[in-house]
């Protein structure tokens, strides 16, 4: 079992929806959670960063983490086409210095 | 504000040759520093990490090295590549111990890798 799951998708949505993205994961231990998002032929871009449980929201971004499910949630809202891209979950236990990541989502956003 | 530069963008590279991919990071002293390899349709694996000058973690046993020669310079090196070399390289950096957000990675651009 992988340490960090996340459903590869494709998931192809209308523009003006809802996008809804999530990643499990097995160890408890985690306590730093992020969401990437990556263009085809470019680097990882940070987008969101949560530590422990709880909701953050950041424009039209929404991250949830719920520890006792071993569940972490990304949603954007109103997408647009600008959207369509590879999210990737990370996250850590802290203090050694590594980065345990899902596979990737891959999103399109249809105008 | 802090970058991060790679280069070069896009390699292609016979079998058997060297490699010298290289990072730098502008804007901040004494990062952590690491190199990914993503293959197509897969996730990030990391290759090497490293704390400070000289101080080089492997994560993966492979044809690949890398080294730390100034404090934001990090090289990915090997003396003879592999077809299974292949692959998107991404180098990332982050902030020093006891700052804030020390978990977070932030990467660069990326370089392209074919070996053919």
């Amino acid at each position: 079992q992988k340490e960090v799951e996340q459903d590869p998708g494709p998931l192809s949505v209308p523009e003006g929806a809802i996008v809804s993205l999530n990643c499990t994961y097995s160890n408890s231990a985690f306590q730093y959670f992020m969401w990437y998002r990556q263009y085809s032929r470019k680097g990882p871009e940070l987008l969101m960063y949560t530590y422990s449980s709880g909701n953050k929201e950041d424009g039209r971004f929404t991250a949830q983490v719920d520890k006792s499910s071993k569940y972490i949630s990304l949603f954007i809202r109103d997408s647009q086409p600008s959207d369509s891209a590879t999210y990737l979950c990370a996250m850590s236990r802290g203090g050694d210095y590594k980065l345990s990541f899902g596979a990737g989502t891959t999103v399109t956003v249809r105008a | 504000s802090q970058t991060i530069h790679q280069w070069p963008a896009t390699l292609v590279q016979p079998v058997g040759s060297p490699l010298s991919l290289e990072c730098t990071v502008e804007g901040t002293s004494n990062p952590n520093l690491y190199w990914y390899r993503q293959a197509a349709g897969r996730g990030l694996q990391l290759l090497f990490y490293s704390v400070g000058i000289g101080q080089i973690s492997s994560e993966v046993p492979q044809n690949l090295s890398a080294s730390r020669p100034q404090d934001r310079q990090f090289i990915l090196s090997s003396k003879k590549l592999l077809l299974s070399d292949s692959g998107f390289y991404l180098c990332a950096w982050s902030p020093a111990p006891l700052r804030s957000r020390q978990e977070t990675q932030y990467f660069g651009p990326g370089t392209r890798l074919l070996v053919l």
